[in-house]
């Protein structure tokens, strides 16, 4: 059973500072990473995605990926409360001769003015 | 302009009916999937299209039957509702190959079975 772990939060963080959040995954053939930000009662958007080992930067926005220990965080710099929303890890694995999206259950972070 | 359209947005209804839900695509995608997320936020992939062919059918109950008349469009059909299949269901689109599979999600169905 292929998973993708995320602590379920709420991780809370005074606006302004750095929110760390943070993805593990059990299948060493996944491809590609994702993360996803899900405001309340709207549907997910992509916020970065990352396939190579080392940093993505993005704006605000950081994406990091380490495939030797089966791991991909998002860092949020300058944390703003518009910030505040459930964030989910997705990875690409390989299905048969297709392609398939595994999900995590999301962090929900929650930005304090 | 919008990318990926779902209907209804609401759908509230007594056990034991039957449904549908619709879900269209202008992006010029040839992959269109339907998933449920509970009331827990998890977003489970039930089914997933590819140019009208069905290529991931996960562990669902027959009473839920997909149907894609042509690549921008997926529908789904729920016989028979259970209180448990109250939830919010999502359409979404891609491309199937790259490196990126961004999907891009409709605006979600929120189904309560009475």
């Amino acid at each position: 059973q292929k998973e993708v772990e995320q602590n379920s939060g709420p991780l809370s963080v005074p606006e302004g500072a750095i929110a760390s959040l943070n993805c593990t995954y059990s299948d060493r053939g996944s491809q590609s990473f994702f993360w996803y930000r899900q405001y309340s009662g709207k549907s997910p958007e992509l916020i970065m995605f990352i396939y190579s080992n080392g940093d993505k930067e993005d704006g605000r926005f950081t994406a990091q990926l380490n495939k030797a220990s089966q791991y991909v965080s998002l860092l949020i710099r300058d944390s703003q409360p518009s910030d505040s929303a459930t964030y989910l890890c997705a990875v690409r694995i390989v299905a048969g001769s297709n392609y398939q999206l595994i999900w995590g259950a999301g962090t929900k972070l929650i930005i304090k003015p | 302009d919008t990318a990926v359209s779902q209907t209804p947005k609401y759908l509230v209804t007594q056990m034991g009916n039957d449904k549908s839900i619709k879900c269209e695509q202008n992006l010029g995608h040839d992959t269109m999937y339907w998933y449920k997320q509970d009331s827990k936020k998890f977003l489970k992939i039930m089914f997933s299209y590819n140019n009208k062919e069905l290529i991931i059918n996960e562990t669902v109950p027959n009473r839920f039957s997909p149907k894609s008349p042509d690549k921008a469009h997926l529908n789904l059909h729920i016989n028979s509702l259970e209180l448990g299949d109250s939830a919010v269901y999502f359409c979404a689109s891609s491309h199937l190959g790259g490196t990126n599979n961004e999907q891009f999600f409709g605006p979600g169905t929120r189904l309560t079975v009475l």
